[in-house]
């Protein structure tokens, strides 16, 4: 039974482009979410997908996007890249919007 | 505002027991869960409390109060696996918020 799995591994952009992320829930979880990860800090929530729709969404700026596909699997967009959106890009998948979250190995993205 | 308080770092001898201790003040609260995450990797779920009391899962016990907005992770005959940084995430509004992570460093 796979996992959360999470592509690319590892990304470099520069500032000002955009980045796609993307993520596959654990079989039979049909909720993903979203976290950015700083260096030395907890886990920050981005927004939450379920049924293909974006239901919950923490304290993030538009140039933060994302997409549910019906497969379940998700991506997340981000435009206008900054210094400062480097970060590791955890995905979280459920069974439902309030089970526990079992979460991807990340993205490791970094801005130059 | 909302916030998780838990110590940045704690250090324990192998075979001890370590206590981590989670405050929080959030709007809404459904339950507290604690992750551990090793250098570079994924958070993975320990234990979860919504109500109050002690939760036991082998090594690991977790104890929430509502009433004290606290909760503590509790790990036994501590091993060197166990090094990693431990949080506390709040179930609130759908959302989990967490705390800025324990550190829990592990001497022989």
């Amino acid at each position: 039974d796979a996992g959360v799995t999470q592509s690319p591994t590892h990304l470099i952009k520069t500032r000002g482009q955009q980045v796609t992320l993307r993520c596959s829930p654990k079989s039979g979880h049909d909720t993903v979410s979203w976290y950015q990860q700083a260096l030395g800090q907890g886990p920050q929530f981005i927004f939450q997908y379920y049924e293909e729709e974006e239901r919950q969404r923490g304290n993030f700026p538009d140039r933060f996007s994302g997409h549910q596909f019906p497969n379940y699997s998700s991506e997340l967009n981000v435009n206008a890249l900054l210094l400062g959106d480097s970060a590791l890009y955890l995905c979280a998948s459920s069974a439902s919007i309030t089970d526990t979250q079992y979460f991807g190995p990340g993205t490791r993205l970094t801005v130059l | 505002g909302q916030s998780l308080e838990q110590p940045s770092e704690v250090t324990a001898v192998e075979g001890a027991i370590v206590q981590i201790n989670c405050t929080y003040q959030t709007s809404g609260f459904y339950g507290l869960s604690w992750y551990q995450q090793h250098d570079g990797g994924a958070p993975t779920f320990l234990s979860y409390n919504a109500l109050d009391g002690l939760e036991e899962t082998g090594r690991f016990s977790s104890f929430l109060s509502r009433s004290d907005s606290y909760g503590y992770l509790l790990l036994q005959e501590l091993q060197m696996k166990d090094s990693a940084s431990y949080f506390c995430a709040v179930e609130s509004n759908y959302q989990l918020i967490w705390g800025a992570g324990t550190k829990l460093i592990i001497k022989p």
